[in-house]
């Protein structure tokens, strides 16, 4: 069984640092990995998807990489705001697992002024 | 496009009562998901639909229906209700499967008391 763990659980950050979240996975045969932006009392954002053929995904200050040999991938946030201050999912399709997204349990950022 | 709407934002039940989640989307896709997220916990599937009239149960799926009549509808029914559906549901949406992003709507808070 696919499970999908997030490390840490929580971060507390000053503003302008750049910062790594972390994603780890059991299971190694994947069709994608998913990473969400979670603002309270809020639906998901996705902020990123990346293909298992790929080893990473861009996206402004953001970028996530994907490793699934090792069963990882992380996010980065460079020049971090308060604006970031949210909680990040990590989620993954697993071959063979249907339409089934497999999601971590989070971890939350807050970004200090 | 309003994108994924969901219907109430807050409801409190009794112990047996039931009710059904109303969720929308407006964006012609044909996968369509229902995830609930106990507080510190990542979403859990319940029910995927595929297209109109398609549906099939996902990890966490005793104590709820579902139907998909059309392709913009896929509302969510609670039959006697009990305290452990106490969550936040969120209904998601995507145009096909594994390897898409999925869109989520702003959730329900279900209190079952």
């Amino acid at each position: 069984k696919q499970e999908v763990t997030q490390i840490p659980a929580a971060l507390s950050v000053p503003e302008g640092e750049n910062l790594v979240l972390n994603c780890s996975f059991t299971d190694s045969a994947i069709y994608n990995l998913q990473w969400f932006r979670q603002d309270p009392g809020k639906g998901l954002t996705s902020l990123l998807l990346i293909q298992s053929s790929q080893r990473e995904q861009t996206s402004g200050r953001l970028n996530a990489s994907l490793d699934k040999s090792s069963g990882r991938s992380t996010l980065y946030i460079a020049a971090s705001q308060p604006g970031d201050s949210a909680t990040y999912l990590c989620a993954l399709v697993t071959q063979g697992g249907s339409e089934k997204l497999v999601f971590g349990k989070g971890t939350k950022l807050t970004v200090n002024p | 496009n309003a994108g994924v709407t969901q219907t109430p934002k807050f409801r409190i039940l009794k112990i047996g009562q039931s009710m059904t989640l109303q969720c929308t989307q407006d964006m012609n896709h044909n996968y369509m998901y229902w995830y609930r997220q106990d507080p510190g916990m990542g979403l859990k599937l319940i029910y995927y639909s595929v297209g109109a009239g398609i549906t099939d149960k996902g990890e966490v799926p005793n104590g709820y229906n579902v139907s998909r009549s059309t392709t913009e509808d896929f509302p969510l029914r609670l039959e006697l209700a009990a305290p452990s559906q106490t969550s936040v549901y969120f209904c998601a949406s995507s145009e096909s499967g594994s390897g898409e992003t999925q869109y989520f709507g702003p959730g329900t808070r279900l209190l079952v008391l």
